[in-house]
């Protein structure tokens, strides 16, 4: 089935590290992305990986995929309060390229 | 210069009227793709076209019919514009279908009174 998670909300204090999680269904998943949505705008990449990698790095965000439990995190370290947005996970499923999005993360930063 | 560009930004319409939304991409990929996303931000997909050619269609009523005079534009249609029809719909466009990276248009906002 097509499905992933995520939780609704998320709020941390600037300077801190935010980690936002993400489970989905289909093991046959070749690419799993993040992307970030601020409000009234559209949708950015911030980041992607491969589903034979466990671990990616990019600056401050970190990708972690534990296939075994389908769950996918992204860690946000020393987050800014230009950071406060919409977080979606999504999945590539392996269907003509159709992307299942989580219901996306609101990231809130307090000063 | 924009990747992904659709137009208008905006659309506010009447019940039962047709409209038109359209997109454009200029990084030379040869899928695109439609996702509506709702009030709750929720988003699916509801067209992907490669080459011109259908290849997702996504239980969207017929009211809805996507248009690729080119591999650059993909068009969206909506006959007969109903409330539940408002959302922000948003274009987008990858190189290939599954492995590739997909690139998000700035989205068109439509509101149906």
């Amino acid at each position: 089935g097509e499905d992933v998670e995520q939780s609704l909300f998320l709020s941390v204090r600037e300077g801190d590290s935010s980690v936002i999680n993400c489970t989905y269904t289909d093991s046959s998943s070749t690419y799993l992305y993040w992307y970030k949505q601020e409000p009234g705008a559209g949708l950015q990449l911030l980041t992607y990986i491969f589903s034979n990698m466990d671990m990616k790095q990019d600056q401050r965000l970190t990708v972690l995929l534990n296939k075994k439990d389908k769950h996918l995190s992204l860690r946000i370290a020393d987050t800014q309060t230009g950071d406060s947005a919409i977080y979606f996970c999504a999945e590539a499923y392996n269907q003509g390229g159709k992307l299942i999005f989580g219901q996306g993360t609101e990231l809130s930063v307090k000063p | 210069d924009t990747a992904v560009s659709q137009t208008p930004k905006y659309l506010v319409t009447q019940m039962g009227n047709d409209k038109s939304i359209k997109c454009e991409q200029n990084l030379g990929h040869d899928t695109m793709y439609w996702y509506k996303q709702d009030s709750k931000k929720f988003l699916k997909i509801m067209f992907s076209y490669n080459n011109k050619e259908l290849i997702i269609n996504e239980t969207v009523p017929n009211r809805f019919s996507p248009k690729s005079p080119d591999k650059a534009h993909l068009n969206l249609h909506i006959n007969s514009l109903e409330l539940g029809d408002s959302a922000v719909y948003f274009c987008a466009s990858s190189q290939e279908t599954i492995t590739d990276t997909q690139y998000f248009g700035p989205g068109t906002r439509l509101t149906v009174l």
